[in-house]
């Protein structure tokens, strides 16, 4: 099995900030990870798939990068409607989920 | 694109969670049909993928459990996940999948429906 981890699993911020999340596999999984945003009670989101390539109508606040083991999601100028809990996965082996990130109001 | 969990709300321990997810504005063709499942503890637990041509992938920790069917006549897939226990209870998400070799994502999702296995 590939665990998957993020960090941090929470953090507080404002808007306009500048956030990074970072996600981390157990072992190297090229560039099969994608990213999803959970809002509360909904489903979630693809923000970003194949590591770097942001979904159609996504804003380009949103970037993602990495290789191998260790990947971003990054927030340039977060915004409102950002706060929520994000999800890294991978498909190298099976599908699996990261714990999430939340970030919420400072 | 769409997608609707529909079954039971509510499963008694040792018998089997059945759920069906009506996709609608979309083919069934060319996509992996998935479930997921998500808890407070667990986080988000993709169970199994069914291909448009029938061939079925698992989460390995499930797959002794797990059922999973296509019916494109009526574009809908379903789950069947026996010998229930609490630690089922969860909601219970169906999902669309594109794959590409390796690489493989989950979008769009159904609104989800909760599951709680209890007596």
């Amino acid at each position: 099995d590939i665990q998957m981890t993020q960090s941090p699993s929470s953090l507080s911020a404002s808007v306009g900030d500048r956030v990074t999340i970072t996600c981390r596999a157990s072992q190297s999984i090229s560039t099969y990870l994608n990213w999803y945003q959970q809002k509360p009670g909904k489903a979630p989101k693809l923000l970003i798939f194949a590591a770097s390539s942001l979904v159609s109508g996504v804003p380009s606040r949103f970037s993602g990068g990495g290789f191998g083991t260790d990947f971003t999601l990054t927030i340039s100028g977060l915004q409102a409607e950002d706060f929520a809990t994000y999800y890294c996965q991978q498909s190298d082996i099976s599908l699996t989920f990261g714990p999430g990130t939340k970030v919420d109001l400072k | 694109v769409q997608l609707q969990e529909s079954g039971p709300g509510l499963v008694k321990p040792s018998g089997t969670l059945s759920l069906t997810c009506t996709v609608s504005d979309s083919s069934m063709y060319s996509y992996y049909w998935s479930w997921i499942r998500q808890t407070p503890g667990r986080g988000l637990e993709w169970i199994a993928y069914i291909y448009d041509t029938g061939s079925t992938k698992f989460n390995p920790s499930l797959e002794s459990r797990v059922t999973i069917s296509l019916d494109t006549s009526k574009n809908q897939f379903s789950l069947k996940l026996n010998s229930v226990t609490a630690a089922d209870t969860a909601v219970y998400y169906c999902a669309r999948g594109v794959g590409d070799g390796y690489i493989h994502w989950v979008d769009p999702w159904g609104q989800g429906s909760l599951v709680t296995v209890s007596s």
